[in-house]
């Protein structure tokens, strides 16, 4: 079964950092680019950053440009996103998300729900 | 606001027939890149439902369609059904902010 798993998620302070973790099984994994994206109470979905299948190409959003950094280890199928100076804003359920070619998304986790509380 | 615009909330009766919108610019829809579609149920995550502008994939009921013209896309509902109930939102890859981007989501109501 095609399958992604995040964690890592939980309660940080202001300032503080998280580093989430997505395992990945079920597929080929060096065969996929992969993506985070996250999601706020009651809000919408954003996309957050993509990152190729030789991390030679790595995107970020505007809002966490500088202060998320994706990566990948293709020997242990994980992905990976380092978040630092952690705001209020950050509050969300984070996503990781399989590239499905063309920019779409096609397999995702089911999250892990990161709060930032002062 | 988003770079894609869809509108918050549309609404149909059971096996009606209902249409989200997605309109963007030249930097993403216009410029030739891809449009999809994702379908989130409430309390899940959200599940791809429509690629490349008109692709179902596999396990998607042929129900759910999708077009494009110009800077804009459309997804349509046939035959709706109380399990349509959720949020939909549109994604694509915008040029001038290197990036994919989402649009703000759409809360189907099925009456």
């Amino acid at each position: 079964e095609v399958q992604l798993v995040e964690s890592g998620g939980g309660l940080v302070q202001p300032g503080g950092s998280l580093r989430l973790s997505c395992a990945a099984s079920g597929f080929t994994f060096t065969s996929y680019e992969m993506n985070w994206v996250r999601q706020a109470p009651g809000k919408g979905l954003e996309w957050l950053s993509f990152i190729s299948v030789s991390s030679g190409t790595i995107y970020y959003a505007d809002s966490v440009a500088g202060r998320f950094t994706i990566s990948r280890d293709n020997a242990k199928k994980s992905l990976y996103l380092q978040m630092n100076s952690l705001g209020a804003e950050d509050t969300a359920v984070y996503y990781c998300a399989r590239g499905g070619g063309y920019y779409f998304m096609d397999v995702w986790g089911k999250g892990t729900t990161v709060t930032v509380y002062s | 606001q988003s770079v894609l615009t869809q509108p918050p909330s549309v609404s149909g009766a059971p096996g009606r027939r209902v249409t989200i919108s997605c309109t963007g610019s030249s930097s993403n829809i216009g410029a030739g890149y891809d449009l999809h579609w994702y379908q989130q149920l409430p309390g899940t995550a959200p599940k791809l439902l429509i690629y490349g502008h008109s692709n179902r994939p596999s396990g998607v009921p042929d129900r759910f369609s999708g077009s494009k013209s110009g800077t804009s896309a459309s997804l349509a509902i046939t035959g709706l059904q109380a399990e349509d109930e959720a949020d939909y939102y549109c994604q694509s890859y915008d040029s001038s902010l290197s990036g994919l981007v989402f649009g703000g989501g759409t809360k189907l109501t099925v009456l």
